[in-house]
């Protein structure tokens, strides 16, 4: 399998469930994001991770937590959420170029989330 | 703080009709410009990294400028396959590896 992949591309689930999304990539790059894609609005960066290492929360609720146990390996877990947090969360990965020419991202299909 | 702005917010276009779609972007330094392309439901697909004023990259139908204050992307006698949103991104310096976006363009091509 090639490119950026994420487990389940479906999720419905209550506001009392925890439940984990995945994502891995098979680009060999070193750094890997979160984003949440609301209807009308940005993609708004979640959680960056450089090497292995979180380098940017972009302010998200503690609800969720992400993990990142390799290069290719990215899991957001979830509990306790809200209705307002129904959306396509996606995945993306990059070399983790921090300097120079720009870092292009490359992005999974998504995990349509719905919260009950 | 960067800023990405991108007109119109929709186009309905006739197959065959040329047109295209504007990205203004405000940074402190450019590292890149990225053009990605988003079926409904789908993850972005990426179209085209711009690094500098006065590149430009084709692909296709597709062909996307930049200038130092905005990019375009060009379609060329489109085709109903080409309705999608596209999406504009820029990445700044000191910024890290952090895409700003727009809010897209959302095409649609019709017979």
């Amino acid at each position: 399998e090639t490119g950026v992949t994420q487990t389940p591309r479906h999720l419905v689930m209550g506001m009392t469930n925890k439940k984990s999304l995945k994502c891995e990539q098979h680009l060999g790059h070193n750094a890997m994001y979160w984003y949440k894609q609301s209807a009308k609005k940005p993609l708004e960066l979640m959680f960056v991770y450089n090497f292995k290492e979180q380098t940017e929360n972009n302010s998200v609720p503690s609800r969720f937590s992400p993990e990142c146990p390799n290069s290719s390996h990215l899991f957001l877990h979830l509990h306790t959420l809200q209705p307002e947090d129904s959306a396509l969360y996606l995945c993306a990965s990059s070399q983790a170029l921090t300097r120079g020419r720009g870092d292009t991202q490359y992005f999974g299909p998504g995990t349509r989330l719905t919260v009950l | 703080e960067d800023q990405v702005t991108q007109s119109p917010e929709a186009l309905r276009l006739q197959e065959g009709e040329s047109s295209s779609l504007n990205c203004s972007y405000t940074v402190s330094g450019l590292r890149g410009l990225f053009w990605y392309r988003q079926d409904p439901g789908k993850g972005p697909e990426f179209l085209f990294t711009l690094y500098s004023a006065g590149e430009e990259k084709e692909k296709e139908r597709l062909k996307a400028t930049l200038t130092k204050k905005e990019s375009f992307l060009h379609i060329t006698a489109p085709k109903p396959e080409d309705s999608a949103t596209y999406l504009c991104a820029v990445q700044a310096d000191g910024g890290g590896n952090k895409l700003t976006f727009g809010t897209g363009t959302q095409l649609k091509v019709e017979l």
